[in-house]
């Protein structure tokens, strides 16, 4: 089974706090993301990856940022946590298939509040 | 721009009762859908896909239609169990693109 292991379930950050958001996967998918889910809006797109070192803004990339130094593990890096990026934050993975045909995993979810 | 959109907030079905999600897309370049079920407090797991070549899939309780011209797309879950009591996901992705977009989501209960 594919495991897609998130750092923290629930984390309480204060206003202005450098955040660390950290996913680890172990089926050696190429692609991974990052989404934020928020009552009535669904699962938003961050960031994804689709190799070591490579990374692509999604639909709402501003106050974050990632990085990817190894295969297994993709970061999501709130630069200052405002009030505004408390969501939960959900962390998928999925293998490279040629014509992109292939469904993600995702870990359990991340709980943010910022105070 | 919503590009994948699920109308209904919420639905309620009676046990053993068919529940039927609708989804639909603004972007005839996607290629490829899948329906995810997510618990509270759980990351969304992976039920089942489509791709664009077919107009259906089944397997076992829960069939995806496809109907690429009225870009709708719909879930089927027959019968309905008290444990398909979740909020499902439908989602797109694109031939040549990595990502998936999802829509808000649809809050299905199951009465026992």
């Amino acid at each position: 089974d594919v495991k897609v292991t998130q750092s923290s379930r629930y984390l309480v950050k204060r206003t202005g706090e450098k955040v660390f958001l950290e996913c680890v996967q172990d089926m050696d998918h190429e692609n991974m993301f990052w989404y934020r889910q928020d009552p009535g809006l669904g699962l938003r797109l961050i960031y994804f990856s689709y190799d070591v070192k490579m990374k692509e803004k999604g639909d709402i990339p501003e106050g974050y940022s990632v990085s990817r130094e190894k295969k297994e593990r993709f970061s999501l890096i709130l630069e200052s946590a405002s009030t505004n990026q408390t969501s939960m934050y959900l962390c998928a993975s999925s293998l490279f298939v040629s014509g992109g045909r292939t469904e993600a995993f995702f870990g359990q979810g991340t709980r943010l509040t910022v105070v | 721009d919503q590009q994948v959109k699920q109308n209904s907030p919420s639905l309620s079905v009676q046990e053993g009762r068919i529940s039927i999600l609708n989804c639909d897309y603004t972007n005839s370049m996607f290629d490829y859908f899948l329906w995810y079920k997510k618990y509270p407090a759980e990351g969304p797991t992976f039920l089942i896909s489509i791709s664009s070549i077919k107009d259906k899939n089944e397997d076992g309780r829960f069939t995806v239609f496809l109907n690429k011209s009225a870009k709708h797309l719909s879930l089927h879950i027959v019968p309905s169990q008290p444990g398909d009591s979740a909020v499902y996901f439908c989602a797109a992705s694109q031939s040549g693109t990595y990502k998936y977009i999802f829509g808000t989501g649809t809050r299905l209960k199951v009465l026992a």
